[in-house]
């Protein structure tokens, strides 16, 4: 089984809104991760979880949070966000961070903020 | 830092036909790792077919093979006789060891009945 999970599919949200998204795999996969993806772009990578820690970090504006449960689940806290953040999130999962493991993908949740 | 291009934006063939889409990078390093993957509209990316730079051989899945030219930093994929449900954007990516994915801009696939 190579699946991924996602919720919601889809999110509408204000500027002053507090929402999550969350990520599930039953894999066993000790890497997670979080890209942004803008329309007819490649995914952009936001941070790399490894076993639970936090590993990577690109850059991201303190109004996304990650967070990282437990093994099997991802959350990305979002807080005050602009409407450039407008985007589909996607969630990734892998055995380990070395480059040779494959990711895989789940489908994604298509954010709005108006 | 290593780069991925992919050089055709958008492309199109006639079901049943074969395709090729181009992909080449940049890199410095002697192990790494190549990736395909296809994104229908609106649906989840999944994985098409990778390639161990170590490896002389081409990988293949079913209806779709790469050619892999090492010397020349290339990595395309062939898609044999395309169906409809081929439309897609694929996308061609690298990774270094312990090293982050790294996508090209993609390809934007269409088949025509």
């Amino acid at each position: 089984d190579t699946e991924v999970t996602q919720t919601p599919k889809h999110l509408v949200m204000g500027m002053t809104n507090k929402k999550s998204l969350k990520c599930e795999q039953h894999m066993g996969h000790r890497a997670m991760y979080w890209y942004k993806q803008k329309a007819k772009k490649p995914p952009e990578l936001m941070f790399v979880y490894s076993y639970e820690k936090l590993s990577i970090n690109e850059s991201v504006p303190s109004r996304f949070s990650p967070e990282c449960p437990n093994s099997s689940l991802l959350n990305l806290h979002l807080h005050a966000l602009q409407p450039e953040d407008s985007a589909l999130y996607l969630c990734a999962s892998s055995q380990g961070v070395a480059g040779e493991e494959t990711q895989y993908f789940g489908p994604g949740t298509r954010l709005l903020v108006l | 830092a290593q780069t991925v291009t992919q050089s055709q934006p958008e492309m199109s063939v006639q079901e049943a036909e074969t395709v090729t889409l181009s992909c080449t990078y940049d890199t410095s390093e002697s192990d790494y790792y190549l990736f395909w993957y296809k994104q229908p509209p609106s649906r989840q990316m999944i994985l098409v077919i990778r390639q161990e730079a170590y490896k002389q051989q081409n990988a293949t899945e079913n209806r779709f093979s790469v050619n892999f030219q090492k010397a020349a930093k290339s990595f395309s994929l062939k898609i044999s006789d395309s169906q409809l449900g081929d439309a897609a954007m694929y996308f061609c990516a690298y990774s270094g060891k312990g090293q982050k994915l790294v996508f090209g801009q993609g390809t934007r696939l269409t088949i025509n009945p």
